[in-house]
């Protein structure tokens, strides 16, 4: 299963873009990027899950370029209910189903 | 819909203890998940089941941790006896059958998880 690299935390101020990267070097060929989001005393909410190329939602986009090593999870305007902890999982079906979630990146938007 | 059910919400037993923690998936959700997110970390898969059949237990500590998911559906993960470094907090979580589709083979629903403190 491809390892993940984050940033650990972010700033970020209400109404701002955010992105944030995860580098995933070793992805395979039948690997996804989804990512994750998790308030505090909560459970992880599923945010967007994309191959190649961009996804897009209502809640985010998701940037995969064509070397697939790296991912963006961009967040538009950002508003304070959007502190919270960003995981990016890679990983697919075959081999194994595994999940493996890293550290995450601490997002913390200010007023 | 409803979302995954677990109880308790709070625990708090004295190490040597033991304890266990209940899971109630979305209906028709195969695969199911039980994690440990201890303070500062992300979840760490403990057991994955799909159905009644377990997928992966690589992780999970078996000399002291039990997990089972009689019928398929309902799950219990078991901890005896206990250590102060179990304290954690408990998420399961759901997924519909990985053989039903490719597109969102990794979304998973998540309940509340079940805060558990060894003293």
């Amino acid at each position: 299963l491809a390892k993940t690299t984050q940033p650990i935390s972010m700033d970020s101020y209400e109404g701002q873009e955010v992105n944030i990267t995860c580098s995933h070097n070793n992805i395979a060929t039948n690997d996804y990027i989804t990512w994750y989001q998790q308030f505090p005393s909560q459970g992880p909410r599923f945010i967007i899950q994309g191959y190649k190329t961009k996804v897009t939602n209502e809640v985010a986009s998701l940037f995969i370029p064509a070397d697939r090593k790296s991912s963006t999870l961009s967040l538009p305007r950002v508003s304070l209910s959007d502190t919270a902890v960003y995981y990016c999982l890679v990983g697919g079906n075959t081999g194994g189903f595994k999940t493996i979630f890293g550290a995450g990146t601490r997002l913390f938007v200010k007023a | 819909e409803a979302g995954v059910a677990q109880s308790p919400r709070y625990k708090i037993i004295e190490k040597r203890q033991s304890v266990a923690f209940w899971c109630n998936p979305i209906s028709g959700h195969a695969t199911l998940y039980w994690y440990q997110q201890i303070l500062g970390q992300g979840p760490k898969l403990l057991i994955q089941f799909q159905n009644n059949g377990v997928v992966d237990d690589s992780q999970l500590p078996k000399d002291r941790f039990s997990a089972e998911r009689l019928k398929g559906v309902d799950s219990t993960l078991k901890i005896q006896p206990a250590k102060l470094e179990d304290s954690a907090v408990y998420l399961c979580a759901s997924s519909l059958d990985l053989r039903g589709g490719m597109k969102f083979v990794y979304e998973q629903y998540f309940g509340p998880g079940t805060r558990l403190t060894v003293t």
